[in-house]
């Protein structure tokens, strides 16, 4: 079964460059999620959108905009990186007209800020 | 506003004992609750759930309960084993729009 892409799994960037990850969800999961995991941090919810409107908004930073477009899947853009923004991100869908309760994350995505 | 709470950082059990993770929420429009399992590198899976009009579910090893006039549902492993030792996030679903929330979840070890 198909399960959520995250591109890239792996990303290098220096300080204040930009990086954009993409999330490409279940196919015909309407509801995205993005988490931020810090070295020896838990997870922290970013942002989530439904049907392509931000659906709740986390601890995500002013330098970092997101989008969930027509095919449904996501991009987190950010941008003036700093070395804290290192950190794996996180992916999820859900299917939530449905009604489903169980969200499917995806392997995430590595960005190392030099 | 964080509506789901886990109040335990960290959680430190012996192999073959109970673990008793914990989780408190605020907000009488979840109906359904869910656990989630994370190790290093990897991205959270779905453990257990439990609906809001049952006390109690149990799936092998996991059992999660729920008490609704505590606002409070924990989830117990018995018994515990090493690669239990992850991080445990529990999540709520809001009935009228289905939208998620997560605690901040609670890394267990357990100790060979």
């Amino acid at each position: 079964a198909a399960g959520v892409i995250q591109s890239p799994r792996h990303l290098i960037k220096e300080k204040r460059e930009t990086a954009t990850l993409k999330c490409y969800p279940i196919p015909r999961h309407d509801t995205v999620y993005w988490y931020q995991q810090g070295p020896g941090q838990d997870p922290q919810f970013l942002i989530s959108f439904y049907e392509k409107m931000q659906s709740d908004k986390g601890s995500i930073p002013d330098r970092f905009s997101a989008q969930q477009f027509s095919d449904y899947h996501s991009e987190l853009n950010m941008s003036s990186l700093e070395l804290g923004d290192s950190a794996l991100y996180f992916c999820a869908s859900l299917d939530r007209k449905t009604g489903a309760n169980v969200l499917t994350f995806g392997a995430g995505s590595r960005l190392t800020v030099l | 506003d964080q509506q789901v709470k886990q109040n335990s950082p960290s959680l430190s059990v012996q192999e073959g004992r109970i673990s008793i993770l914990n989780c408190d929420y605020t907000n009488s429009m979840f109906d359904y609750f869910l656990w989630y399992k994370k190790y290093p590198a990897e991205g959270p899976t779905f453990l257990i759930s439990i609906s809001s009009i049952k006390d109690k579910n149990e799936d092998g090893r996991f059992t999660v309960f729920l008490n609704k006039s505590a606002k409070h549902l924990s989830l117990h492993i018995v018994p515990s084993q090493p690669g239990d030792s992850a991080v445990y996030f529990c999540a709520a679903r809001l009935y009228n729009n289905n939208d998620m929330r997560f605690g901040a979840g609670t890394r267990l070890t357990v100790k060979p």
